[in-house]
């Protein structure tokens, strides 16, 4: 399973950009990239994957180098709202992940 | 689409005695089923893997007699805690995939307390 290291928090001002990084350096050639936000008490919701170069849908990208051995969540002009913590995970469908620490990530008024 | 769901969504039981949770897949159908165990400020942990019509693949340290994961149809996965005790108080998650998905779709979660 590949293992993923990201920051443990972040805090931003509302309506700044907003990028995490997670590190997954032993990901494998099969390998999808996802993120999910967990809200306090609520199971992890799905927010994009993607497996290389740059994805994009209506809240959020997310960019992949070339050797797929990271990836950054980019988040638009963040909210209140987007307070949560997110997860980045490394596999793909029916496979068993491994959760890390996951970003929390407060905003700021 | 994809949708996940749980029940029920908290419940309160005696030392001792055994609850079921239920985990379901809306509108599609679930090959694979996880269950996911999560502590008050840490992160997820899974317990086990089920395919459908299998017996389930318990993760190291994860009694199985304790935690009886059953997933007799593609829409159905249960988890039953048996003789609970209070250190088994925790928020419960299943996740499902199916054979069209690369990633997984969680439930909303189950909180249980065991007094």
């Amino acid at each position: 399973l590949a293992k993923t290291t990201q920051p443990i928090s972040m805090d931003s001002y509302e309506g700044q950009e907003v990028n995490i990084t997670c590190s997954h350096n032993n990901i494998a050639t099969n390998d999808y990239i996802t993120w999910y936000q967990q809200f306090p008490s609520q199971g992890p919701r799905f927010i994009i994957q993607g497996y290389k170069t740059k994805v994009t849908n209506e809240v959020a990208s997310l960019f992949i180098p070339a050797d797929r051995k990271s990836s950054t969540l980019s988040l638009p002009r963040v909210s209140l709202s987007d307070t949560a913590v997110y997860y980045c995970l490394v596999g793909g469908g029916y496979q068993k992940v491994t959760f890390g620490t996951g970003t929390k990530l407060q905003v700021i008024p | 689409g994809a949708v996940v769901s749980q029940h029920p969504s908290w419940v309160i039981c005696k030392s001792g005695t055994s609850v079921k949770i239920e985990c379901r897949s809306l509108d599609f159908q679930a090959t694979t089923m996880f269950w996911y165990r999560q502590f008050p400020k840490q992160s997820l942990m899974l317990m086990a893997t089920s395919n459908e019509g299998s017996k389930a693949t318990y993760e190291q340290g994860v009694e199985k007699d304790k935690f009886l994961i059953n997933h007799a149809s593609l829409t159905l996965s249960t988890l039953t805690v048996t003789s609970a005790h209070p250190e088994d108080s925790s928020f419960y998650i299943c996740s499902a995939t199916g054979t069209d998905y690369n990633e997984q779709f969680f439930g909303p979660g189950t909180r249980l307390t065991v007094l």
